[in-house]
């Protein structure tokens, strides 16, 4: 098992262009979680999936953003017309099924938007 | 007022020092987490707990349920555990975390 992967690593895009990241749970995992953390500050929360059923959303995924993950494997996350502000790092991470809240993370994907 | 609060904001320890990093939060919990964060940002989790107190190596992590306080304490301390150590919660009836914004740890040799 290669653990939770993420691509890209960084992306460096212009403001007002659209950017889509992907991330890849740990194979079995059926939970998958989008996390957004801005420098000096912890993660936090985007959204979540229970296989393909995206199950809760903060407040703080506007319009100009969605998330899928069609098969209840892998997800993408979009931007829509980036903005300075979204610039971040992106966290993705996965947990299994049964009992355990733990949570694996992905290296992530550094956006930055100029 | 944020959900998690944690104290210190940064830590700056000798090598061989005793670490101790507290965590405050305000909800009800299923589970609260210790987690390890490098600079590139890979997170890793050291520790669940919901109740006690867990030991890993070097490690400790406590909680008390009732005051809604836990610690976590390097022994030993060295420079490989240089990094953000952050506590999260698992708010009751939901499978997010909520985060704190993490204490800076510095072991200078």
């Amino acid at each position: 098992d290669t653990g939770v992967s993420q691509d890209p690593r960084h992306k460096i895009t212009k403001r007002g262009q659209n950017v889509t990241f992907r991330c890849d749970p740990i194979s079995e995992h059926n939970r998958l979680y989008w996390y957004r953390q801005t420098l000096g500050q912890g993660p936090e929360f985007l959204t979540y999936f229970q296989n393909e059923a995206q199950l809760e959303k903060s407040r703080l995924l506007s319009d100009r953003f969605s998330a899928e993950r069609p098969k209840g494997s892998f997800s993408t996350l979009e931007i829509q017309r980036t903005e300075q502000g979204d610039s971040a790092m992106y966290l993705c991470a996965s947990s299994h099924r049964t009992g355990s809240y733990e949570q694996y993370f992905g290296p992530g994907t550094r956006l930055t938007v100029t | 007022k944020n959900e998690v609060e944690q104290s210190p904001q940064n830590l700056t320890a000798q090598e061989g020092e005793f670490i101790t990093i507290n965590c405050s939060y305000s909800v009800g919990i299923s589970a609260l987490h210790w987690l390890q964060q490098h600079p590139g940002g890979g997170i890793v989790s050291l520790f669940m707990l919901s109740s006690g107190k867990k030991k890993h190596g070097r490690l400790i992590a406590t909680i008390n349920i009732q005051e809604k306080h836990s610690s976590l304490h390097i022994t030993a301390s060295h420079p490989r555990d240089s990094a953000v150590y952050i506590c999260a919660v698992s708010p009751g009836g939901s499978e997010k975390l909520v985060f704190g914004k993490g204490t800076k740890l510095t072991v200078n040799p």
